[in-house]
């Protein structure tokens, strides 16, 4: 069975600084795609960075950017420079056929 | 539309009744994915379509589940005798069918609500 694990249920941090969010994932597959996905309380979806397995690098995305280590099927979220907007629900998710979501990580940027 | 468009946006049923929930993919996406999310919860995975077939339904959570699309766009999901433990926010997705390539685009939800 294909998983996600999200060990943060909630974190906050002071606007400016830096978060790092944890997600790691179990699969037997070797081609798939990770994804982190933002739901602020608007409720809609919004898909914040994504990261091909096959490669290496790690994506970014302005202040956003991933740590993906395949090994360990480990693929965390750096957010820098928070700011307010960054207020949300971040769900991790890994896809292959279909997405499979994590349970989320709530996240609170303090003025 | 320039999005995925779902309706009702909010529905309150008495339990036992039927609900149909909508889901309008963006033009030309082929792949349409049903996501429940209860509250405080992640996103559940119930059903996907890739045009008008649905190779993945495992996550329907019981036959009283149903979805179908039609012309290979609109898709509803359809629950009978709704039950307390329904209640949740159901959200749709559509990608092009490509899903290696193309992200998912979701739709607001329908919050469903069964007293």
């Amino acid at each position: 069975a294909q998983t996600v694990t999200q060990s943060q249920p909630e974190m906050s941090v002071q606007e400016a600084e830096t978060v790092t969010l944890s997600c790691t994932y179990d699969t037997s597959e070797s081609n798939y795609y990770l994804f982190w996905y933002k739901q602020p309380p608007s409720r809609q979806m919004i898909l914040v960075i994504r990261q091909e397995a096959y490669k290496q690098q790690n994506a970014t995305e302005n202040r956003f950017s991933v740590n993906f280590q395949k090994a360990a099927k480990s693929f965390s979220l750096k957010i820098s420079d928070s700011q307010l907007g960054d207020t949300a629900m971040y769900f991790c998710a890994f896809m292959t056929e279909k997405l499979v979501f994590g349970k989320g990580t709530k996240l609170t940027v303090n003025p | 539309g320039a999005g995925v468009s779902q309706s009702p946006s909010n529905k309150v049923t008495e339990k036992g009744k039927d609900v149909e929930l909508r889901c309008d993919p963006i033009s030309g996406h082929t792949a349409l994915y049903w996501y429940r999310q209860s509250l405080g919860q992640g996103l559940e995975f119930l059903i996907y379509f890739q045009g008008n077939s649905a190779p993945d339904k495992s996550g329907l959570p019981s036959d009283r589940f149903s979805a179908e699309r039609t012309g290979g766009s609109v898709s509803t999901l359809t629950i009978q005798r709704t039950q307390q433990e329904d209640s949740a926010v159901y959200l749709c997705a559509s990608t092009t069918g490509s899903v290696y390539n193309s992200p998912l685009h979701f739709g607001n939800g329908t919050r469903l609500t069964v007293t």
